[in-house]
């Protein structure tokens, strides 16, 4: 069955570095998304990509965040400057339609 | 904008006992309702969802959820729970057009032996 995959699993960084995390949705889907999870919360919604370009974001997904296709098969989210608060699990899921979205395992992302 | 109220945060049943997740929903539009799980470390794997069509619906592992409308409500059953069946369960809704799917806080499922 086809996968969304998610790398690196696990990303230790400094406060006020960038990071870059990195998913490669599955090779048919249209839609792109990332969310995230702080630890023992709920899974918020960062934004969606369609066609190119952000179609939805939310009020999480402010300057420090931006999201990229590259080169067709990945889909990268970038976060300029860490701060703690940014450490989640973050995931990206993929859907052919806007819905049923495939999701993949997820970057826990510690911010020290 | 759509919202979910999963009301239970957690839910201790004993293995081989009947479980109900309940999951309501709010929303201006139709809607299509989820439930996925999430087991310890891991990401989160689609149980079952609700497009259109018979309100009852069979998902993986003998999970299976009624849409409710007029009750706004989407519960989560299981006839006989394993050990293997803890974990955290979240409802989710997505409005029809282009909005995200929004999740409810979860409801973590610990199945006593």
């Amino acid at each position: 069955e086809p996968e969304v995959t998610q790398t690196p699993s696990h990303q230790v960084t400094q406060m006020g570095q960038e990071v870059i995390l990195r998913c490669v949705p599955i090779s048919n889907h249209l839609y792109f998304y990332w969310y995230r999870q702080i630890l023992g919360q709920k899974v918020e919604f960062l934004v969606s990509f369609y066609n190119n370009e952000i179609s939805e974001k939310s009020e999480i997904f402010d300057d420090q965040f931006s999201v990229e296709r590259p080169d067709g098969s990945n889909f990268t989210l970038k976060i300029r400057s860490t701060k703690l608060e940014d450490s989640a699990m973050y995931f990206c899921a993929s859907s052919r339609v806007n819905y049923g979205y495939t999701f993949g395992s997820g970057t826990r992302l510690t911010v020290v | 904008a759509q919202s979910v109220t999963q009301l239970d945060s957690q839910v201790p049943v004993f293995e081989e006992a009947p479980v109900e997740l309940r999951c309501n929903y709010s929303s201006s539009v139709s809607v299509y309702l989820f439930w996925y799980v999430q087991y310890p470390n891991q990401g989160l794997q689609l149980l079952l969802k609700y497009l259109s069509g018979s309100t009852l619906v069979k998902g993986i592992n003998g999970f299976e959820a009624e849409f409710n409308k007029s009750q706004t409500s989407f519960h989560l059953r299981k006839p006989s729970v394993h050990i293997s069946d803890t974990a955290e369960y979240f409802c989710a809704v997505k409005g029809t057009g282009n909005t995200p799917l929004v999740f409810g806080k979860g409801t973590r499922l610990s199945v006593i032996a």
